[in-house]
C-alpha cells in the first residue's frame, strides 16, 4: 500500500516551458487535492476533485490546469512556467473530501522555475 | 478562505519541558477542525479531527482542545522530546471540501 505518490520529487524549469506534475493514490480516495507551500505562507490549495471527471478551483488556481480521469490519478499540470510558480507542491488524498476526512499528503515535489 | 491565525510563529523549548500553543480561526459557520504534524523534509501527517465545542483529543503525550464559540484551539505537548521538533498546523475546514490552513508553529526541543 504506497499511499499517495507524486513524481518527480526535484524539477528545474525555464521560464515558459511546461510540464505536468503527477500523483497517485491507492486507497480508492474520492477526494484528491493539490498544495503549494512557499516560506511564511500556509499550505494554499490550488485545485481539488471530488470524483473522477470532476474538479474545481482553490484558492490559487491560476496558471495551473488539472484534471481527473480516473479516480487514482490527479495530474497537475503547468501551462507556462513562471518563477512565481517556484514552489513546493503536495499532492493529497481523503475518502470524500468532508469537513471531519483526514487528507493523505505525498512526499512533494520541489519545483524551480528560472 | 478563512482567516486561520497560529501562535506562536516558533519556539525553542528545552526537552522535557511542556508547551502549548494555540490555533485561531472564524467562530461562525464551523464545521471542523484539523491539527497536523510537519516534519522537515516530511509530508504533514494529521493528528487530530475535532468538530465539538470542549472537544479534547489526546494521542501520546499530545492532546488539544477546542472551543467553537470563541474560535480558537490549543495543542498541548508534555514533556517535549526531541522527537516532537515539527511543525505543527491547524486547518478549518472551509466548506466546499475545502481545508484553510495556517502558517503553523515551528517547534524545535532543544536536547
Amino acid at each position: 500500500n504506497a499511499g499517495v505518490t507524486q513524481t518527480p520529487k526535484f524539477q528545474v524549469l525555464k521560464t515558459g516551458q511546461s510540464m505536468t506534475l503527477q500523483c497517485a493514490q491507492d486507497m480508492n480516495h474520492e477526494y484528491m487535492s493539490w498544495y503549494r507551500q512557499d516560506p511564511g505562507m500556509g499550505l494554499r490549495l490550488i485545485h481539488y476533485s471530488v470524483g473522477a471527471g470532476i474538479t474545481d478551483q482553490g484558492e490559487v488556481p491560476n496558471g495551473y490546469n488539472v484534471s481527473r480521469s480516473t479516480t487514482e490519478d490527479f495530474p497537475l499540470r503547468l501551462l507556462s512556467a513562471a518563477p512565481s510558480q517556484t514552489s513546493v507542491y503536495f499532492c493529497a488524498s481523503s475518502g470524500s473530501g468532508t469537513s471531519t476526512d483526514t487528507q493523505y499528503f505525498g512526499p512533494g515535489t520541489r519545483l524551480t522555475v528560472l | 478562505i478563512l482567516n486561520v491565525e497560529q501562535s506562536p510563529q516558533s519556539l525553542h523549548v528545552q526537552e522535557g519541558d511542556s508547551t502549548n500553543f494555540t490555533c485561531s480561526f472564524p467562530s461562525s459557520n464551523f464545521y471542523a477542525l484539523h491539527w497536523y504534524r510537519w516534519e522537515t523534509a516530511k509530508s504533514p501527517e494529521a493528528l487530530f479531527v475535532m468538530t465539538l465545542n470542549g472537544d479534547e483529543k489526546k494521542k501520546g503525550r499530545i492532546s488539544a482542545t477546542l472551543n467553537t464559540k470563541e474560535g480558537y484551539s490549543y495543542l498541548y505537548i508534555k514533556g517535549s522530546q526531541p522527537e516532537d521538533s515539527a511543525t505543527y498546523l491547524c486547518a478549518p475546514w472551509a466548506g466546499s471540501y475545502q481545508l484553510t490552513f495556517g502558517k503553523g508553529t515551528k517547534l524545535s526541543v532543544i536536547p
